[in-house]
């Protein structure tokens, strides 16, 4: 199993561009979640998804979007990048609502500027 | 709504040393707890966890953390570091079924040769 991936790695934006950040898992988990983390702010929960066609926003979903036509996909969408985004984004998954034990993907770190 | 607090930013231990590194939480009911490692341009692993019955709960990596429930409090031990579990880790709690984690801001730990 390859567990969670996520593409790009690395982006640099201008703003008012928009990407879609990618996260697969091949684990066949129902739950995935999108994260960002900034600086000495530990991770904060952007979107979460609790089955394909099934989601619903966290602490901070400001100008992002995502969508869950798979169960395996979970992409992340910005439509118009700001500086206030740029940060490292984690996709996370987990089994279904009761196993809690969540798996992170390597990260994707954007720039803004 | 619960939330995590990681007193120290950032702390230095010598190689060998005993490590101890704090998180409190608040929640209403009971929590599951975990402790996670994220090393440097790395997604998160997770270390331990903590659902219900015996407070000591052993890691991965030589780890253990302690539930105190009177303290609210889930702190992680170790007790001879090595210069490869210098990292940041972060403590989160769980609650609403894996719909809501919440992070801390995360612990900085350097090891000195």
């Amino acid at each position: 199993n390859a567990g969670v991936t996520q593409t790009p790695k690395f982006r640099i934006l201008k703003i008012g561009q928009s990407m879609t950040l990618q996260c697969t898992q091949d684990m066949n988990h129902n739950y995935m979640y999108w994260y960002r983390q900034d600086p000495g702010m530990g991770l904060k929960l952007i979107y979460y998804s609790v089955g394909a066609g099934i989601t619903d926003k966290g602490e901070v979903p400001n100008g992002y979007n995502v969508s869950r036509s798979t169960t395996e996909d979970f992409p992340l969408r910005l439509e118009l990048a700001a500086p206030s985004q740029t940060s490292v984004y984690f996709c996370a998954s987990t089994r279904d609502r009761y196993s809690y034990e969540q798996y992170f993907g390597p990260g994707t770190r954007l720039t803004v500027t | 709504a619960q939330s995590v607090t990681q007193p120290d930013i950032h702390i230095t231990v010598s190689e060998g040393a005993s490590l101890e590194l704090r998180c409190n939480y608040s929640y209403g009911a009971t929590p599951y707890l975990f402790w996670y490692v994220q090393s440097p341009g790395q997604g998160l692993q997770l270390l331990l966890k903590y659902f219900s019955g015996d407070t000591l709960v052993q890691g991965i990596k030589g780890f253990e953390a302690e539930f105190k429930r009177s303290q609210s409090s889930f702190n992680l031990r170790k007790p001879s570091v090595h210069w490869s579990d210098a990292a940041e880790y972060f403590c989160a709690v769980g609650a609403n079924y894996g719909q809501n984690f919440v992070f801390g801001p995360g612990t900085r730990l350097s090891v000195l040769p």
